[in-house]
């Protein structure tokens, strides 16, 4: 099955720097990789996500980044802001023809951002 | 409000209790889920469903029980609950290809 693997599993940042999270995972079948960011007290929301057939992806503040051959994926924040502290889950899935197509979950990154 | 909904969202229960978590969703989607996670950890899946009368236990083993009798609906049963049982459980839903969306949660305390 899926492995997803998230570093780091903390993460403190001054307001205004960058903050980089980064996942790999093992299954080659994988090609929807999700992004969520869970504050506190609240449920998981997808960010961002990124398909296979695309290297990068943004949405203002924030991007994502694919490296199919490696088989990692990372999400990118830039100008970071209080309100961006939070947990954030990397997943990955992949899209097989017929049957469950599972979505494995990273262990979860806590964002810090001082102000 | 197309949505997905958790009841109880909070609740307090005695060692050997039966509970029954409720999760609903208005969404019209065919796969649901459920999650057991401790605040701002890692999220274990312990049931899912492909659609009506579809269950299948998770990566977690639990001492739980799940029914899909219909579509938006994916009740988890707790038969006797135990104080290892304290935790957050979400329930969450996807259609096809898209995003999975995350219900509000349920804390459970077993004392």
């Amino acid at each position: 099955g899926e492995n997803v693997e998230q570093h780091p599993s903390t993460l403190s940042v001054q307001e205004g720097d960058s903050a980089v999270i980064k996942c790999t995972y093992s299954d080659s079948a994988s090609n929807y990789f999700p992004w969520y960011k869970q504050e506190l007290g609240k449920r998981p929301q997808l960010i961002i996500d990124i398909r296979s057939n695309v290297g990068e992806k943004k949405d203002q503040r924030i991007a994502v980044t694919l490296n199919k051959t490696a088989k990692h994926f990372s999400l990118h924040i830039t100008e970071t802001q209080p309100e961006d502290s939070a947990v954030y889950f990397c997943a990955a899935r992949p899209t097989n023809s017929g049957g469950y197509q599972k979505v494995t979950f990273g262990t979860g990154t806590k964002l810090q951002v001082i102000p | 409000e197309a949505d997905i909904y958790q009841t109880p969202r909070y609740l307090v229960i005695g060692t050997g209790k039966k509970i029954t978590l409720e999760c609903s969703q208005t969404m019209g989607h065919d796969k649901m889920y459920w999650y057991q996670q401790d605040p701002g950890m890692e999220l274990h899946l312990i049931h899912y469903s492909y659609g009506v009368n579809s269950t299948e236990k998770g990566d977690l083993s639990s001492e739980s029980t799940v029914s899909r009798i219909r579509t938006e609906h994916f009740p988890l049963t707790l038969e006797s609950a135990r104080p290892s049982h304290t935790s957050q459980y979400l329930c969450a839903s996807r259609q096809g290809g898209h995003e999975q969306f995350f219900g509000p949660g349920t804390r459970l305390t077993v004392l």
